[in-house]
């Protein structure tokens, strides 16, 4: 069963803006990790926000992270076409060793140009 | 390091045909993952192994499904008797750690 989900399902914006996509879970968590995946293809680790941080950065992506609502944000700025996948967050419950990752339905982002 | 590699890329095989599927993880890696991804939907995990013992396995794994990995380094994953609804993405990862998983490109399976 998927822990997550994501909001908005789809997002297509214009080279350059920003990219904002949410994520939101059901159980407590040891922390939070955010996937690309480009079409057919397998994820890309993108950034692991711990559940006693509450925002990181790196490079052009920005998570926040709200544990007393369950939910998540990944901010990318500057959007590129090549940012065009779709993101997926990804849960780690305490106690799971990082051993079962449980993922949301997915942010499929359409950067056009 | 030359990433998670997967084989087969893609398979087609008749309903009631086993298949077996193949990941072979970063070197030095001891974490391996299975996860199945049907379309439109994030990876469910399927089964986990430290090293050569296979420590976990979700209940989407039936008994039709086989894991393996002797010697603690690539891992094969068996179905038997396949079903339509077998019809997936099957993805590999591996870890050093218990963080970050390191994904392959996966394996995508059709049953006719």
């Amino acid at each position: 069963s998927q822990q997550g989900e994501e909001d908005p399902q789809a997002l297509s914006i214009q080279e350059g803006e920003n990219a904002t996509m949410n994520c939101s879970y059901k159980t407590s968590i040891n922390n939070l990790q955010w996937y690309r995946q480009n079409s057919g293809r397998g994820l890309v680790h993108l950034i692991l926000i711990r559940s006693n941080e509450r925002e990181k950065h790196s490079g052009r992506l920005r998570v926040t992270l709200d544990t007393s609502k369950k939910s998540s944000s990944l901010l990318i700025t500057a959007s590129r076409a090549a940012d065009t996948a779709s993101y997926f967050c990804a849960t780690d419950p305490p106690g799971g060793g990082g051993n079962k990752l449980t993922f949301g339905t997915g942010t499929q982002l359409k950067v056009e140009l | 390091d030359t990433g998670v590699s997967q084989n087969p890329r893609h398979k087609i095989t008749k309903r009631g045909q086993n298949v077996t599927f193949r990941c072979d993880p970063i070197s030095e890696h001891n974490r391996l993952y299975w996860y199945r991804q049907t379309l439109g939907q994030g990876p469910e995990f399927l089964t986990y192994f430290q090293n050569e013992a296979q420590l976990e396995k979700s209940r989407l794994l039936s008994d039709r499904f086989s894991a393996e990995r002797p010697k603690g380094s690539f891992s094969t994953l068996e179905i038997q008797r396949t079903e339509q609804g077998d019809s997936a993405m099957y993805l590999c990862a591996s870890s050093p750690s218990w963080e970050t998983q390191y994904f392959g490109p996966g394996t995508r399976l059709l049953v006719l």
